[in-house]
């Protein structure tokens, strides 16, 4: 089974609207970082935002947010107010285990964003 | 956020020739980063968790002996590609984690465009 499933191969938005990309996540691990990307046509991965398992608060970091519903195993996140910059692809990642940071990430297939004027 | 260099950027070699990629974290020490590789319109595949004085640990169906991983400092990781063949072209990207509280994020180089002729 796939632990990390982003279900939007591509999506096209309208500049200034809201945007919602789907993740959802598979573990048995109590202990669980889950982390969103950015990657431009550069091909740099860009963090965006973090969300630990055991983090009361949806995490927020400027016009990003996660939609983190722990029950549901998933992790989504949210752009407000797009930009035409906003365009690329966005990775959703899982980091098993308590966050020490001997663990690589798993990542979903990504979702490519369009931003349209 | 923490600063991950990752060069060079593009590489051009002729099959059976290696390959030296360096990993830098800038700004911080990281006693493990990882190798990650993508293949073109695909998602990044954690390749090697490289360990800092100590033997680097491959993920399941990566063959260690042609992926040549050293992490002689707590800066700096290489991936040598030995004897490249043209299936070995793909981009491959480094991450390093700093710890900041009970999360440890998780930071990119640039990527490197391999592409063996």
């Amino acid at each position: 089974a796939q632990k990390i499933t982003q279900t939007q191969p591509g999506m096209f938005v309208q500049e200034k609207e809201a945007v919602t990309l789907d993740c959802t996540y598979d573990t048995s691990d109590p202990s669980y970082g889950l982390f969103w990307y950015k990657q431009p046509s550069s091909g740099e991965m860009i963090f965006l935002i973090y969300q630990g398992s055991y983090d009361q608060q949806n995490a927020t970091e400027g016009r990003y947010s996660l939609n983190f519903q722990k029950a549901r195993k998933s992790a989504n996140l949210v752009i407000s107010a797009s930009q035409l910059g906003d365009s690329a692809m966005y990775f959703c990642a899982m980091r098993e285990g308590p966050g020490g940071g001997a663990d690589g990430l798993t990542f979903g297939k990504g979702t490519h964003l369009i931003i349209q004027p | 956020g923490a600063v991950v260099s990752q060069h060079p950027s593009r590489v051009i070699c002729k099959s059976g020739t290696s390959v030296k990629i360096e990993c830098r974290s800038l700004d911080f020490q990281a006693t493990t980063m990882f190798w990650y590789r993508q293949f073109p319109k695909q998602s990044l595949m954690l390749m090697a968790t490289s360990n800092e004085g100590s033997k680097a640990t491959y993920e399941q169906g990566v063959e260690k002996d042609k992926f040549l991983i050293n992490h002689a400092s707590l800066t700096l990781s290489t991936l040598t590609v030995t004897s490249a063949h043209p299936e070995d072209s793909s981009f491959y990207i480094c991450s390093a984690g700093e710890r900041t509280g009970r999360k440890t994020e998780a930071f990119f180089g640039q990527g490197t465009r391999l592409t063996v002729v």
